[in-house]
C-alpha cells in the first residue's frame, strides 16, 4: 500500500498567521489519466472528516479561498494563508490514485 | 446535498457480531461506489472496505478480511457492514463515505457521514 507521511504532526499557529502542512507519498500519485488524486480532509473536534481539496488543488464547495493545495508527484502541501479559529482541527491527506486509498497520520492544528 | 446517516453501533462482546447501516440521500446512490472508513479512539483514519455501484467489485482491508462483509441495497439507498468475530482492536467510529466520482478504483471517498461508534469490550 502507498504510505502517506505528513509533517508536522502538530502545528501551533497564531491567529491571522499562515500555516502549512506537508504530505509525502511513497509512490507517485499521477494516475494514467493524467490526474493526481490527492485529497485533503479537515476534521474539526467532535466532527466527521470533511473534504477540503481534491485532485491536489481543487477546492470543494464552501471552502474559503484562504485554504489552498499544491504539489505534484510525491510531494504535496496544504496552506492556510491566515489561520482563523474555525481552522482548529486535524488535517489528513489521502491518496486515491493507487488501491486501496490510504491516509496520512494527520496534523493537529491548534491556536497558540 | 449529500447526506449519509450511519446506525447500528454499540457495545458488543469480543467474538460477537454487529451490523452497521448507512442510509444515503441527496444523490443517486445506485451509481456510486461506497466505502467504510474507521477511526479508533484518538487515532487516524483507516479504510475498511469498498463496494462498487453494482456490487461486482468488493474489497477489504487485510485487518478485516474474512470477518467483515460489505453489501448494499440500491432499492433502499442503504449500505451495510456486517462485522463478525469482533476484537477490541475493532473499537472505532465507523464512517460510511461516498466515492468521489464514478467508478471505484480511483479518487477515493469524498463525502462522509457522521459515524457510528462500535465498542468491543467484555
Amino acid at each position: 500500500d502507498v504510505v502517506m507521511t505528513q509533517s508536522p504532526l502538530a502545528l501551533p499557529v497564531t491567529l491571522g498567521q499562515p500555516a502549512s502542512i506537508s504530505c509525502t507519498s511513497s509512490q507517485s500519485l499521477v494516475y494514467s489519466d493524467g490526474n493526481t488524486y490527492l485529497n485533503w480532509f479537515q476534521q474539526r473536534p467532535g466532527q466527521s472528516p470533511r473534504r477540503l481539496i481534491y485532485k491536489v488543488s481543487d477546492r470543494d464547495s464552501g471552502v474559503p479561498d484562504r485554504i489552498s493545495g499544491s504539489g505534484s508527484g510525491t510531494d504535496f502541501t496544504l496552506k492556510i494563508s491566515r489561520v482563523e479559529a474555525e481552522d482548529v482541527g486535524i488535517y489528513y491527506c489521502m491518496q486515491g490514485t493507487h488501491w486501496p486509498p490510504t491516509f496520512g497520520q494527520g496534523t493537529r492544528v491548534e491556536i497558540k | 446535498q449529500v447526506q449519509l446517516v450511519e446506525s447500528g453501533g454499540g457495545v458488543v462482546q469480543p467474538g460477537r457480531s454487529l451490523r452497521l447501516s448507512c442510509v444515503a440521500s441527496g444523490f443517486t446512490f445506485s451509481i456510486y461506489a461506497m466505502h467504510w472508513v474507521r477511526q479508533a479512539p484518538g487515532k487516524g483514519l483507516e479504510w475498511v472496505a469498498a463496494i462498487s455501484s453494482d456490487e461486482t467489485t468488493i474489497d477489504y482491508a487485510e485487518s478485516v478480511k474474512g470477518r467483515f462483509t460489505i453489501s448494499r441495497d440500491n432499492s433502499l439507498n442503504t449500505l451495510y457492514l456486517q462485522m463478525s468475530s469482533l476484537t477490541p482492536e475493532d473499537t472505532a467510529v465507523y464512517y460510511c463515505a461516498k466515492q468521489s466520482g464514478l467508478g471505484i478504483a480511483i479518487a477515493g471517498p469524498g463525502a462522509w457521514g457522521q459515524g457510528t461508534l462500535v465498542t468491543v469490550s467484555s
